[in-house]
């Protein structure tokens, strides 16, 4: 069965600093990948996402991931983190494959960025 | 602007209470979802539906109905079978099936 696990629940990082969150999905196909952001109260917004081609993506505000099959990871990445980053992040895993398509969501990754 | 309008923001049920809550999307998008979202277990798939008229079941349909008669509609009953009802349900909507899914801003549902 696919899944998508984060292994951090929280990260704090200082303002400027550099970020990466984890993502490792369990899937036998090529997944689609996706990284969603999440401020507290709202809805999701769509990062970034790897359905084929180049493994590393390039995404809003600055963040990118990078897809290695190897590893069975996605990971997310961004050189420096501005106090609005702060949030929480989820990364997502879907088939494509079949007429029952639907994403499996990570728990989630709430990011704190300190001054 | 296009985008999914979900209301209300804050609705409160009684015990043995159904309640509805609503999702319109103008994207024209083909397909529908509706999750809930309960702090520190991401996101779980509630319902799903592909076309007008057609829908499935997600991982926790138990105690839910859903309808999809317009396209750009996809209300969700939480019925008084549902227990557990408290939590956050977000609503998505995607041109297809395996393309992104794009999210309203959310219903957090209480009970009284």
């Amino acid at each position: 069965a696919q899944s998508v696990t984060q292994p951090d629940i929280h990260i704090t990082v200082s303002e400027g600093a550099s970020l990466e969150l984890r993502c490792n999905y369990s899937y036998g196909a090529t997944p689609y990948l996706f990284w969603y952001v999440q401020s507290p109260g709202q809805g999701l917004q769509l990062l970034l996402k790897y359905f084929s081609g180049d493994t590393l993506v390039q995404g809003i505000k600055g963040f990118e991931a990078e897809f290695k099959r190897s590893q069975s990871s996605f990971n997310l990445r961004k050189p420096s983190v501005h106090w609005s980053d702060a949030a929480e992040y989820f990364c997502a895993v879907g088939s494509g494959m079949d007429s029952s398509y639907k994403l499996i969501f990570g728990s989630g990754t709430r990011l704190l960025v300190r001054p | 602007d296009g985008g999914i309008t979900q209301s209300p923001k804050y609705l409160f049920r009684k015990e043995g209470q159904n309640v509805t809550l609503s999702c319109e999307q103008n994207l024209n998008h083909d397909a529908m979802y509706w999750y809930r979202q309960d702090p520190g277990q991401g996101l779980r798939l509630i319902y799903y539906s592909q076309i007008v008229n057609d829908f499935q079941k997600g991982d926790i349909a138990e105690g839910y109905s859903v309808s999809r008669e317009k396209k750009e509609s996809f209300p969700l009953t939480v019925t008084s079978a549902q227990k557990n009802p408290t939590a956050f349900y977000l609503c998505a909507s995607s041109i297809r099936d395996n393309q992104p899914q794009h999210f309203g801003d959310g219903t957090r549902l209480s009970i009284l």
